[in-house]
């Protein structure tokens, strides 16, 4: 199974700054990695797919990037609607493998 | 817009077994894979596996082979999963969720099923 790693488990920043999530996996995955925003007690959202695809309807301030191991996620100015969990998935390989999340709180 | 919605909250004793519904709308039901996810309380989230609404054939993860079973009735636009042998550990939001681009990404999700195994 590919193991997928989240770094940091937790961060706190205020709205406006630069944020940057990393996910790394135990083997090339090539671009087969997308985020997921999941807000308090709701279902998980798709932001990006394919690595760098941003999908429909989500705001521009979300990018992403990074092939084979080490993936980023960059909030470019972070807004009060964005502090939750993000969660990358690799979709390479059976069984499909999420990272542990990382939870953004307001400092 | 698409849809995905998901039967109420089950509470469960052990050894028991949960079916949980997920109908699906505005969209081509049997066009797209549909995936269930879980999340035990406060933790990540653990793919479970997928359903091909047009073929019924499914793949399961390892973790849960011999115990879940996942089918369909493309009628009335509704992917089950159903998990049977029910442990404390069960215990967890069950989703499921499309597979949008027919390479395991998933969008949208339900709004999540809530299964609590207690004796």
């Amino acid at each position: 199974d590919i193991q997928m790693t989240q770094s940091p488990s937790s961060l706190s920043a205020s709205v406006g700054d630069r944020l940057t999530i990393t996910c790394r996996a135990s083997q090339s995955i090539s671009t087969y990695l997308n985020w997921y925003q999941q807000k308090s007690g709701k279902a998980p959202k798709l932001l990006i797919y394919a690595a760098s695809s941003l999908q429909s309807g989500v705001p521009s301030r979300f990018s992403g990037g990074g092939s084979g191991s080490d993936f980023t996620l960059t909030i470019s100015s972070l807004q009060p609607e964005d502090f939750a969990t993000y969660y990358c998935q690799q979709s390479y390989s059976i069984p499909l493998t999420f990272g542990g999340g990382t939870k953004v709180e307001i400092k | 817009q698409v849809q995905l919605v998901q039967s109420g909250a089950e509470v469960k004793k052990p050894g028991a077994s949960v079916k949980v519904s997920c109908k699906a709308s505005e969209y081509t039901f049997t066009g797209h894979y549909m995936h269930w996810v879980r999340q035990a309380p406060g933790q990540g989230l653990e793919w479970m596996g997928w359903i091909n609404p047009n073929s019924g054939n499914t793949n399961y993860a390892q973790t849960f082979q011999g115990r879940v079973t996942m089918t369909r009735d493309t009628s009335i636009s509704t992917a089950y999963m159903e998990l049977s042998r029910l442990i404390s550990d069960d215990t967890a939001v069950y989703y499921c969720a499309r597979d949008v681009t027919g390479g395991s990404v998933f969008d949208p999700w339900g709004q999540g099923t809530l299964v609590t195994v207690s004796s």
